[in-house]
């Protein structure tokens, strides 16, 4: 059973902010938070990570339940380059990842 | 960042043989990761390979059907044993980099697998 429950799809208008949310009700006390993106044919990439407090990056935010049970990925202005697969994942004790349903995001322009 | 490659990137078999997948890294790596994609789903993680030890393999993931190799710092194989079209997948190699003071995962390109 997947760590993280995701959407499996969602839509955004171009140029306009995107929340993507994942459900970790089982997360542990020491366990990241990472969020990849995959693109066709592609591996995946990373995107950002956090543990507990919010964060950003030049790519987005992270936003972490108080919680931790839940957290949100916020593209702040959705290009049709950020159309792809967004992962949210769980980093296990010795740094292996368990990758979510993911999230296939469409960018409309 | 390292840079990840995989051998072959793609390929059709028949049922019963074995493929073994290559993952070179341009750079000495101590942790490498194989990972499955199944068509249209997610990543899920089959071992963790480390450079002089065996592999530790996932929940319903075993060594006689994914055999690994790690011989050195940049390099480690992934075998397909006696396979059967549900084995037709993405299987992925990564590594573990740090960067910033944190250990990320960057991937390899994939394998794209079908068994007949």
């Amino acid at each position: 059973d997947a760590k993280t429950t995701q959407p499996n799809s969602m839509e955004s208008n171009e140029e306009e902010p995107v929340h993507l949310p994942c459900n970790h009700s089982t997360i542990s006390g020491t366990d990241y938070i990472h969020w990849y993106r995959q693109l066709p044919s592609q591996g995946p990439e990373y995107v950002i990570h956090g543990l507990t407090s919010n964060v950003n990056n030049r790519m987005a935010s992270l936003a972490i339940a108080e919680d931790r049970k839940s957290s949100t990925l916020i593209l702040h202005r959705a290009t049709l380059r950020d159309a792809a697969v967004y992962y949210c994942i769980l980093r296990g004790p010795i740094d292996q990842f368990y990758f979510g349903t993911g999230t296939s995001l469409t960018v409309i322009p | 960042s390292a840079v990840i490659s995989q051998k072959p990137s793609r390929d059709i078999c028949q049922r019963g043989t074995s493929l073994t997948i290559q993952c070179q890294v341009d750079s000495q790596v101590t942790m490498m990761f194989w990972y499955r994609q199944q068509p249209g789903q997610s990543l899920t993680l089959i071992a963790t390979a480390n450079q002089g030890s065996e592999a530790t393999y996932e929940s319903g993931f075993v060594i006689d059907k994914f055999p690994i190799s790690r011989p050195n710092l940049t390099f480690s194989t992934l075998t397909v044993s006696n396979m059967s079209p549900e084995d037709s997948s993405i299987y992925l190699c990564s590594i573990k980099w740090q960067t910033g003071g944190m250990n990320e995962q960057f991937f390899g390109p994939g394998t794209r697998l079908t068994v007949l």
